[in-house]
């Protein structure tokens, strides 16, 4: 099935430190979705964009919508020790897509 | 509160025996689905529901039955012929015609 690459798969950071995470594929997404997964826990909707070259931002979140419309990026500013936790992108193929295609998720651990 | 609930967190079973997992949403939502999570892996989708009496198989249906009988429920059986049932499973829904699936707080399945 289709695949998204998503990247890094884990990052070690200070605390206070930004963020960088994205997710790429060799198709063109209709939708781009980022949850943030705690562990045990559901994923946690965190922003949805639906236009190529959106950026979307939720507090200290920051989403684009590539220009290709085949990745997405997320960005955290100012980490703090809550935000450790899995980040899953996720993406629509194309408008009346029953179904989304997930990342592998990037696994963000804070150092305090 | 609206939201999706499963239930129980915590499920063990004897290998052999069937088990069913539970998901009810008050979200009013059209579309169910049901989600396999394993350690450190992404989510594959299981089987998914977009109205009540229909469901299709999703990426890895095989072991496992669903019926969808109402509209705020779900259920996802796990039989004995799914060769690897330990595992997270989520239970998410969406609102038809909209992309940003809501997710449950998980059904953790030890099976010994």
């Amino acid at each position: 099935g289709q695949q998204l690459n998503q990247s890094p798969q884990s990052m070690f950071i200070q605390e206070g430190e930004d963020v960088s995470m994205n997710c790429t594929s060799s198709s063109i997404f209709n939708t781009w979705l980022w949850y943030k997964q705690d562990p045990g826990e559901g994923p946690v909707l965190l922003i949805a964009l639906y236009k190529a070259g959106e950026l979307t931002s939720n507090g200290r979140l920051t989403a684009q919508f590539g220009i290709t419309r085949k990745d997405s990026f997320l960005n955290i500013s100012a980490s703090i020790p809550s935000d450790v936790g899995i980040y899953f992108c996720a993406g629509q193929l194309y408008q009346g897509a029953q179904k989304l295609v997930f990342g592998q998720g990037t696994r963000l651990t804070i150092n305090p | 509160d609206g939201g999706i609930t499963q239930s129980p967190k915590y499920l063990f079973r004897k290998e052999g025996q069937n088990v069913t997992l539970s998901c009810e949403q008050n979200l009013n939502h059209d579309a169910m689905y049901w989600y396999r999570q394993d350690p450190g892996q992404g989510l594959r989708l299981i089987y998914y529901s977009q109205i009540v009496n229909d469901f299709q198989k999703g990426d890895i249906a095989e072991g496992y039955s669903v019926s969808r009988e109402k509209k705020e429920s779900f259920p996802l059986t796990v039989t004995s012929a799914q060769k690897n049932p330990t595992a997270f499973y989520l239970c998410a829904s969406t609102q038809g015609g909209l992309y940003e699936q809501y997710f449950g707080p998980g059904t953790r399945l030890t099976v010994t």
